[in-house]
């Protein structure tokens, strides 16, 4: 069974266009996360939502929302699209806010490419 | 601030050579988690290793081993024998005190192991 599953795995589009990409976890965890690795692998943290609640938001623009209807979906929105966010974008989920067993699992990675 | 340097860009073994990865945090805090990660070719992010600030056990799991030194503020990593397999990119992070979710990645190393 997938732990952390994200779709769509691609998603190649036009700039200006909007997009979603979605994130589910089974795990029962009650915090998830986007992050955003860029074309050298640098992995940086977008957003972060536990129980439904955002608690991590990072220097982006605004041009992207995410949304997180329960614990156990993350969805990201991506207006407008630019060159620039072409990028892989994970979904990530951990348990508990509070340090203890806070290793976070990634899904599968969207690789986006913005034409 | 927080930082993690991972000075290793790439690197090359011939299989069965033992090699280590290094990994430097700087952090001004007592309290915080180191974690190592692994992407392979796929793609997807796979956790390794969780330590926490107060365990600077070494810890050994097969072929892999973490020496954890706070007196240099290191965590590397060390793969006997290596194999194929083992290429990837390898990411060290480290998150804490006043927001255990927020991990800061290094930038990687990647490990080529050739037949």
């Amino acid at each position: 069974d997938t732990a952390v599953s994200q779709t769509p795995k691609y998603l190649v589009t036009q700039m200006g266009n909007d997009k979603s990409i979605k994130c589910e976890q089974n795990l029962g965890h009650d915090t998830m996360y986007w992050y955003k690795q860029d074309s050298k692998k640098f992995l940086k943290i977008m957003f972060s939502y536990n129980n439904k609640e955002l608690i991590i938001n990072e220097t982006v623009p605004n041009r992207f929302s995410p949304k997180s209807p329960d614990k156990a979906h993350l969805n990201l929105h991506i207006n407008s699209l630019e060159l620039g966010d072409s990028a892989v974008y994970f979904c990530a989920s951990s348990n508990g806010i509070s340090g203890s067993y806070n290793e976070q699992f990634f899904g599968p990675g969207t690789r986006l490419t913005v034409l | 601030a927080q930082k993690v340097t991972q000075a290793q860009t790439e690197i090359s073994v011939v299989e069965k050579e033992d090699v280590t990865l290094d990994c430097v945090y700087e952090t001004r805090d007592t309290t915080y988690y180191l974690f190592w990660y692994k992407q392979p070719p796929s793609g997807e992010l796979v956790f390794l290793i969780r330590r926490n600030s107060f365990d600077e056990q070494n810890e050994i799991s097969g072929r892999y081993s973490w020496n954890f030194q706070k007196s240099t503020s290191s965590f590397n990593f060390t793969i006997t024998a290596s194999q194929v397999v083992d290429s990837a990119v390898y990411f060290c992070a480290l998150s804490g005190p006043y927001n255990f979710n927020k991990f800061y990645f290094g930038s990687g190393t990647k490990l080529n192991v050739k037949p």
